[in-house]
């Protein structure tokens, strides 16, 4: 089945630590996206990447950072810079077209402790 | 830059009864246009876009929409809502350029009684 899928979907840190959440999709989409969500806030953009190698900050890329090695996959890492880590982050892909939707996973709760 | 608001937070429907959600844009150009629905720690599924032609939109699950520029509006609406239409419901405006960067709005939690 094509799709997104996002590992773990459950994850629990100390603060102070580092941590990566995986993303990869299987649609051959060229656009991947993360974002943070937190109650009554919708969805904010962390980070977005159009092509491997390259990528560019949202409105909330501070304390995060990812990498674009290859076309399926757009971890990103949530260092101990980000002051309030704990939401739920979701990655979506797009083909590049603007009037395209995106695609989502199914998310990744993060909670430190 | 664009933004997107959704007036209601919260909304409570009867079950079979009509719904309709509210979102207002601002952007200079035309605009794409997205409804998106959330089930409990689920990822997001698009439920219809609008980038031009018909300014009434038809979706899964019985929903559409109807973009008024005037307004700058694009209302969700269903005509009988079923218990499973109890989510968070988010309209997405796109930018327009190749990024296909949204900006979301802060969503619409929907629930259902019987």
């Amino acid at each position: 089945d094509g799709g997104i899928t996002q590992s773990p979907k459950y994850l629990f840190r100390k603060e102070g630590q580092n941590v990566t959440l995986s993303c990869e999709q299987n649609l051959n989409h060229d656009a991947m996206y993360w974002y943070r969500q937190d109650p009554g806030q919708g969805l904010r953009l962390i980070y977005y990447s159009q092509i491997v190698n390259d990528f560019q900050k949202g409105d909330i890329a501070e304390g995060y950072s990812v990498s674009r090695e290859k076309k399926e996959s757009f971890p990103l890492t949530v260092t101990s810079a980000q002051k309030n880590p704990t939401a739920f982050y979701l990655c979506a892909s797009s083909p590049l077209a603007a009037t395209n939707e995106q695609f989502f996973g199914p998310g990744t709760r993060l909670t430190v402790l | 830059a664009q933004s997107v608001t959704q007036p209601d937070i919260h909304i409570t429907v009867s079950e079979g009864a009509s719904l309709e959600l509210r979102c207002n844009y601002s952007y200079g150009a035309t605009p794409y246009l997205f409804w998106y629905v959330q089930s409990p720690g689920q990822g997001l599924q698009l439920l219809l876009k609008y980038f031009s032609g018909d300014t009434l939109v038809q979706g899964i699950k019985g929903f559409e929409a109807e973009f008024k520029r005037s307004q700058s509006s694009f209302n969700l609406r269903k005509p009988s809502v079923h218990w499973s239409d109890a989510a968070e419901y988010f309209c997405a405006v796109g930018d327009g350029d190749s990024w296909g960067k949204f900006q979301f709005g802060a969503g619409t939690q929907v629930v259902v009684t019987p």
